[in-house]
């Protein structure tokens, strides 16, 4: 079965310091993907990054950057110099083949970080 | 319009009601999703469409009901709904099925049962 876990239900940080938000995954697939989502408070889920079990290349993307490891089945997003509008719930999720259901691939969430960045 | 439209954004509906909620995608994706979001609960998945085919239907009760008129449209029809049917309600879209691919999602549905 797969399974994500957000160990971290809320954090509040000070505008302009860093914070990592943990996301841990279990599978027992050897391809699967990673992905993070964004939710502000307006409700939409905004796509931010997709990870491939094969590419344990660390992202950076302006201040947001991903830890992938797979020796500990993490996924760890960091926001350096947060900013106010960084507040939102973000989510870690997990895609891997299902092979009980025609439709290929699930994709499992984690219960979600609430993030509030405070001026 | 671009992307993942919803309508309504909110609803409020009596028990004995009928509705439907609407979900439009822009991105020229095979596969449309709807998911639920309760307050304290992971994102539950409820129906997966591909090419205006239900795909998946994750035990979800009769009272909503799913349709896809076309790959572009993904409709919600609800009927004699609970109170703990008051939730947030997503669609989503995707290039296709393959796990690969992310899914995009709609600003979604408040809905609130009476």
């Amino acid at each position: 079965a797969q399974k994500v876990t957000q160990a971290q239900t809320e954090i509040s940080v000070v505008e302009k310091e860093d914070v990592t938000l943990d996301c841990v995954y279990e599978t027992r697939d050897t391809t699967y993907y990673l992905f993070w989502y964004k939710q502000p408070p307006s409700g939409e889920l905004v796509f931010l990054i997709r990870r491939n079990s094969f590419d344990e290349q660390n992202e950076i993307s302006g201040r947001y950057s991903w830890n992938f490891q797979k020796s500990t089945s993490s996924f760890n997003f960091t926001i350096t110099a947060s900013q106010v509008v960084d507040s939102a719930v973000y989510f870690c999720a997990l895609s891997g083949p299902r092979s009980n259901s025609n439709s290929g691939y699930a994709l499992n969430f984690g219960k979600g970080t609430s993030l509030l960045v405070t001026p | 319009e671009t992307g993942v439209t919803q309508t309504p954004r909110h609803l409020v509906m009596g028990m004995t009601n009928k509705k439907s909620l609407k979900c439009e995608q822009h991105l020229g994706h095979n596969a449309m999703y709807w998911y639920k979001q309760s307050a304290k609960k992971p994102l539950e998945l409820m129906f997966v469409y591909s090419l205006e085919e239900r795909v998946e239907n994750n035990s979800v009760p009769s009272r909503f009901s799913p349709e896809c008129p076309n790959s572009s449209h993904l409709f919600l029809h609800l009927h004699t709904l609970q109170p703990e049917d008051s939730a947030l309600y997503l669609c989503a879209s995707s290039q296709d099925l393959a796990g690969s691919y992310e899914q995009y999602f709609g600003p979604g549905t408040r809905l609130t049962v009476t």
